[in-house]
């Protein structure tokens, strides 16, 4: 069964300070991994779109990590800002299936002062 | 340019009574995703429009679940006999082209919809 798992499920940090969320997934055989980060009360929104080749991605204070081998992906936020908090959400896509992504149920980031 | 809108934003409903959902696609978006996002759970497939057909509908829960958009643009999603269960906040996507491209899905704002 595809599955795609984040870690932590919640994670409270003082602005300022950096973080790194995990996704592992199962899906196969893999197209692509999305970071999504998902404001209270709005859609998701893509940060990163990493494929089987790449290793590594950056977006502004994000960067995103992909090891297809052991099937793992990370999320680095640099310097966080009140502004990251937020669900952040990791989406891996099937090659075999043209419209379903599986989705990973987010990791739940909290940046106070 | 306008996003992916949906309405309502809040939808209360009384068991056992029929609701829908608009989405209204980016215009020129050709592909129209329909999602549930219960509280605690990752967003759950529901179904998958390119243009008018949907190719993929195999994530709707049941029978009393059905969409269906016209023109190529607004969708509805529609819960009959809605039940307890159904409460959940509803996403809509919609993307350029076809979902087996990399194209990016953007989302609306969800429709949350609590039945009592």
């Amino acid at each position: 069964k595809n599955q795609v798992e984040q870690s932590p499920q919640s994670l409270i940090i003082l602005e300022g300070k950096n973080c790194t969320l995990q996704c592992n997934y199962t899906v196969s055989p893999f197209s692509n991994l999305r970071w999504y980060k998902q404001d209270t009360g709005r859609g998701p929104v893509s940060l990163t779109i990493m494929t089987f080749s790449e290793n590594t991605k950056s977006n502004g204070r994000y960067t995103a990590t992909l090891d297809a081998d052991t099937k793992q992906s990370s999320l680095h936020i640099t310097a966080s800002q009140l502004s990251d908090s937020a669900s952040y959400i990791c989406v891996v896509r099937n090659t075999g299936t043209a419209s379903k992504l599986t989705f990973g149920t987010g990791t739940r980031l909290q940046v106070t002062l | 340019g306008a996003g992916v809108s949906q309405s309502p934003s809040n939808k209360v409903t009384e068991k056992g009574k029929d609701v829908e959902l608009r989405c209204d696609p980016i215009s020129g978006h050709t592909a129209l995703y329909w999602y549930r996002q219960s509280l605690g759970q990752g967003l759950e497939f529901l179904i998958y429009f390119q243009g008018n057909s949907a190719p993929d509908k195999s994530g709707l829960p049941s029978d009393r679940f059905s969409a269906e958009r016209t023109g190529g643009s607004v969708s509805t999603l529609t819960i009959q006999r809605t039940q307890q269960e159904d409460s959940a906040v509803y996403l809509c996507a919609s993307s350029l082209g076809p979902s087996d491209n990399y194209y990016e899905q953007y989302f609306g704002p969800g429709t949350r919809l609590t039945v009592t």
